[in-house]
């Protein structure tokens, strides 16, 4: 199946720092990329649908200044924490699906990005 | 967007089937059945999906319901590494957000 790589894996920052998280498609082009944040023993929690080349749309009660989003190419997403504070510690996953196959119904997961903000 | 249920835990033995069960009795006509797995520290994992009729793959069958009100996941011979959380997802026809559930713990005993 097709790869989706997030970078960093892990991160600690300081609290009050910003953060970027990266998404990217490595062998399709994604359109359509999703942010998900999931904290321990829940499930993920859907945050913001990013599109190439335009605002991304963000679920209701996300902040949309605390979580910036940019989606410059068809291969790569990024969510940016700002002002990072201890309750923004969680995992953070992306998923994106293939924008070329207009039947294709899978989405594509990263490995996740562990965000600790001490 | 539509709801699912799952059971919070399952526990099966290895090397025999394991059915894990997803009802959605408020399904509409266009949504997909998906199916995720997810394992600790990691990203989910897509199993299967399917609408109307009953799906086979290399990891696992899908049997939908003929109301479409239910399904069933079923791996034909668990091993230690099928352990993981299985969600059980809706998806709307033409859209592409999925909404996760709460999913099965699915524990596999050696």
């Amino acid at each position: 199946g097709a790869v989706v790589s997030q970078h960093p894996s892990r991160v600690i920052c300081k609290s009050g720092t910003s953060v970027k998280i990266e998404c990217r498609s490595l062998d399709f082009q994604a359109t359509t990329m999703f942010w998900y944040r999931q904290f321990p023993k829940q499930s993920l929690m859907l945050m913001a649908t990013s599109n190439e080349g335009s605002k991304a749309t963000y679920e209701q009660g996300v902040e949309k200044d605390k979580f910036l989003i940019n989606h410059a190419s068809l291969t790569l997403s990024t969510l940016t924490v700002t002002s990072a504070h201890p309750e923004d510690s969680s995992f953070y996953i992306c998923s994106a699906r293939d924008g070329q196959i207009p039947t294709n119904t899978e989405a594509f997961f990263g490995q996740g990005t562990r965000l600790t903000v001490v | 967007d539509a709801k699912t249920t799952q059971p919070n835990s399952m526990e099966s033995n290895e090397e025999e089937p394991v059915h894990l069960p997803c009802n959605h009795s408020t399904i509409s006509g266009t949504d997909y059945i998906h199916w995720y797995r997810q394992l600790p520290s990691q990203g989910p994992e897509y199993v299967i999906h399917g609408l109307t009729s009953n799906v086979n793959n290399r990891m696992a069958s899908l049997a939908i319901a003929e109301d479409r009100k239910s399904s069933t996941l079923i791996l034909h011979r668990a091993t230690l590494r099928d352990a993981a959380v299985y969600y059980c997802i809706l998806r709307e026809y033409n859209f592409n957000k999925f909404y996760f559930g709460s999913g099965t713990k699915l524990n596999v005993k050696p």
